[in-house]
C-alpha cells in the first residue's frame, strides 16, 4: 500500500528557505508513469499546485513563485524534496507532497504537514 | 491561465438530500477535469477523474459530467459522511494543474 509521509520545520522564519521532504514506501518512486507532486493549501483558502517530478527529474513548477521554488527528487532514499526560499507570512500553509497520474489524477496524498512563517 | 469558478460557494443540505455542484473553466480543459474532496485535518480525496470517471473505491452517489468549460459533481443522495468541502481540478496543461476554490456541503 502506498504511503506518502511529509517532514521538515514546522516553523521558518521570513527571508529563509522552507524546505520539506516527502518519503515514499509501499512502492519504488521510479516506478511507473507518476509524477511526484507539492500542494500546499495556507489557512482558509483552497488548494494550490506548487511544482511536479518525474523519477527522471524532469521537473515543472506553478509560474506564480516566480523562481523560489525548487523540487528534487532521489530515487535511491525513495524520497522527493521541496525547497521554497525568501519566505513570508505568505507562504504559510499545509504542504501536502502527493502522487499523480495523467489518466487517473492525484490519488495518493501524505496527511500534510503544517508550515508557519513567522520570526 | 486557466481560472475555475465554482458555485455555489457553500451549498446547505440535509442528509438523502441531492447535490449538484458546479465547476467552469476560462477556457476549454476537454475533459481533463478532476473533482476532490476534502475533509478538516485530512488529505484530499480523488473521487472523478476525466470529467466522469469514479477512482477506486469511490461509491456510485458520485457521478461527474461535463466538458469543454462546464462541469458538474452530482452526489445522489447525502450521507453524514459526505458533508466537505469539494474541489475541482483541471489539468489540461499537466504535469501542471490548477484547482476551483472549492464549494462547502454543509448540513442544513
Amino acid at each position: 500500500q502506498l504511503q506518502l509521509q511529509e517532514s521538515g520545520p514546522g516553523l521558518v522564519k521570513p527571508s529563509e528557505t522552507l524546505s520539506l521532504t516527502c518519503t515514499v514506501s509501499g512502492d519504488s518512486i521510479s516506478s511507473g508513469p507518476y509524477y511526484w507532486v507539492w500542494i500546499r493549501q495556507p489557512p482558509g483558502k483552497g488548494l494550490e499546485w506548487i511544482a511536479s517530478i518525474y523519477h527522471s527529474g524532469s521537473s515543472h513548477y506553478n509560474p506564480s513563485h516566480k523562481g523560489r521554488v525548487t523540487i528534487s527528487i532521489d530515487t535511491a532514499k525513495n524520497q522527493f524534496s521541496l525547497r521554497l526560499s525568501s519566505v513570508t507570512a505568505a507562504d504559510t500553509a499545509v504542504y501536502y507532497c502527493a502522487r499523480d497520474r495523467r489518466i487517473t489524477g492525484t490519488t495518493h496524498w501524505g496527511q500534510g504537514t503544517l508550515v508557519i512563517v513567522s520570526s | 491561465e486557466i481560472v475555475l469558478t465554482q458555485s455555489p460557494a457553500t451549498l446547505s443540505l440535509s442528509p438523502g438530500e441531492r447535490a449538484t455542484l458546479s465547476c467552469r473553466a476560462s477556457q476549454s480543459v476537454s475533459s481533463f477535469l478532476a473533482w476532490y474532496q476534502h475533509k478538516p485535518g485530512q488529505a484530499p480525496r480523488l473521487l472523478i477523474s476525466d470529467a466522469s470517471n469514479r477512482a477506486t473505491g469511490i461509491p456510485a452517489r458520485f457521478s461527474g459530467r461535463g466538458s469543454g468549460t462546464d462541469f458538474t459533481l452530482t452526489i445522489s443522495r447525502l450521507e453524514p459522511e459526505d458533508f466537505a468541502v469539494y474541489y475541482c481540478q483541471q489539468r489540461s496543461n499537466w504535469p501542471g494543474f490548477t484547482f476551483g476554490p472549492g464549494t462547502k456541503v454543509d448540513l442544513k
